[in-house]
């Protein structure tokens, strides 16, 4: 979607190596959120950020860690892979704390083998 | 648990007719937003209903909210194949939540021409 990038699109990791996801917007949103995609359970919050430096965990914050030094950059970090992260992430950016809508990137598969 | 649920989980329909898919959830919430799903794509924000609002129009998208019963719905009008995608209820919760939207686990939706 424009405005917001995510990068890599693809990625296969090897158990127990640290990875790191980006995602860059150009939408100078102040709320960045990083979700993961798995069958039967939907979206699930991992970790959002409301300001630089500022970030919090969502539901599913085990095993990840964030970054947001600047408004544009939030990144997600796996800090050592395992098998039960392999899934699609997404990161999402909104306007404001009342969230007018999501605007979601494309996503990263990744995969840990 | 979910937040939101979304019911049916699977909706298969001709070209031309209606679709309607229903969404549940638990607590007291800000809003309530539909977003549609394209196979590997991201998710795209369709319409946002607030909690003190009880039906919303958006071309051929209807969407209403109980919020004593809590549920919603969303109606697609004369649906097209192009309509073919996954959708997902999500929820703001009530508070300081910063945004956060818990999503349910989807419908998807099939539109055979």
């Amino acid at each position: 979607d424009a405005g917001i990038t995510q990068s890599p699109r693809h990625k296969v990791t090897e158990t127990g190596t640290p990875v790191t996801l980006r995602c860059h917007q150009t939408e100078n949103h102040r709320y960045m959120y990083w979700y993961r995609q798995d069958p039967g359970h939907g979206l699930r919050l991992i970790h959002y950020s409301y300001g630089v430096k500022d970030t919090d965990k969502g539901e599913v914050s085990d095993g990840y860690s964030v970054s947001r030094s600047k408004t544009e950059d939030f990144l997600l970090t796996l800090e050592s892979a395992t098998s039960s992260q392999t899934s699609v992430y997404f990161c999402a950016i909104s306007q404001d704390r009342r969230s007018y809508g999501y605007t979601f990137g494309s996503g990263t598969r990744l995969t840990v083998v | 648990s979910q937040q939101g649920e979304e019911d049916p989980q699977a909706l298969s329909i001709q070209e031309g007719e209606n679709a309607t898919m229903n969404c549940s959830y638990k607590t007291s919430i800000n809003n309530l937003q539909w977003y549609r799903q394209n196979s590997g794509r991201g998710l795209v924000h369709l319409i946002l209903i607030r909690s003190n609002e009880r039906e919303k129009h958006s071309g051929r998208l209807r969407v209403t909210l109980d919020t004593s019963k809590k549920s919603s719905s969303l109606l697609i009008t004369a649906s097209r194949a192009a309509d073919t995608a996954s959708y997902f209820c999500a929820t703001e919760r009530g508070g300081t939540s910063y945004g956060k939207l818990t999503f349910g686990q989807g419908t998807i939706l099939t539109v055979h021409p």
